[in-house]
């Protein structure tokens, strides 16, 4: 069984363009968590999404950011009109149900904006 | 709102060696889950080791166990006979039902040969 998959392992964005992240969860998989972790920093969550539907969001810049996980296909956390503060290791994680399940790790993806 | 504190940025230990990392986190609800998680230089996010809070029983995985005292609201971990492997940064985790993960700022261990 496949572990959670995410690309591009590494992302080199300008400032002012656009950057798409993507995440396969395991199979079976139908809860994605987004967590970004700044420099010397630890994770700190984004956005909690099952199949269709953003479940807690609590996490997310107001403006710029957005995710799906559609019915078909792998989550993707979208970042518009990049900045330099965007700079980060963004993880995916991925749970078989909500609740009490363990939630297992991306390899996560390393965004730099020059 | 849940926290997560560890007070220890950087710790060392000598090979074959313990060491213990604290951590303390503060909850409203009884029902949680605690986690510490390793992150070595690859970045890769590894856990080490859960706790369910109803559980009064220290959780053990080989080499890790920890100190769970729920009333204090303490969940510090114990790495016996240290190995070079060991060396990454330390998260330590909560976890209420249903909810995100909340990390502390980590702490970075070193092991000395």
């Amino acid at each position: 069984n496949a572990g959670v998959m995410q690309n591009p392992r590494h992302l080199v964005r300008r400032r002012g363009q656009e950057a798409r992240l993507r995440c396969s969860p395991m199979k079976g998989h139908s809860h994605v968590y987004w967590y970004r972790q700044l420099p010397e920093e630890g994770l700190k969550f984004m956005v909690y999404l099952q199949k269709e539907n953003i479940i807690d969001e609590s996490g997310m810049p107001k403006e710029r950011f957005s995710a799906e996980f559609p019915k078909e296909g792998p989550s993707i956390l979208r970042i518009q009109q990049v900045v330099r503060g965007d700079s980060a290791a963004y993880f995916c994680a991925s749970s078989p149900n909500g609740g009490r399940d363990e939630q297992y790790f991306g390899p996560g993806t390393r965004l730099t904006v020059t | 709102a849940q926290t997560v504190t560890q007070s220890q940025p950087e710790m060392s230990v000598q090979e074959a060696e313990t060491v213990t990392l604290s951590c303390t986190y503060d909850t409203s609800e009884s029902d949680y889950y605690l986690f510490w998680y390793k992150q070595p230089p690859s970045r890769q996010m590894i856990l080490v080791i859960r706790q369910e809070a109803y559980k009064q029983q220290n959780a053990t995985e080989n080499r890790f166990s920890v100190n769970f005292q729920k009333a204090a609201k303490s969940f510090s971990l114990k790495i016996s006979d240290s190995q070079l492997g060991d060396a990454a940064m330390y998260f330590c985790a909560l976890r209420e039902y249903g909810n995100k993960l909340v990390f502390g700022a980590g702490t970075i261990l070193r092991v000395k040969s």
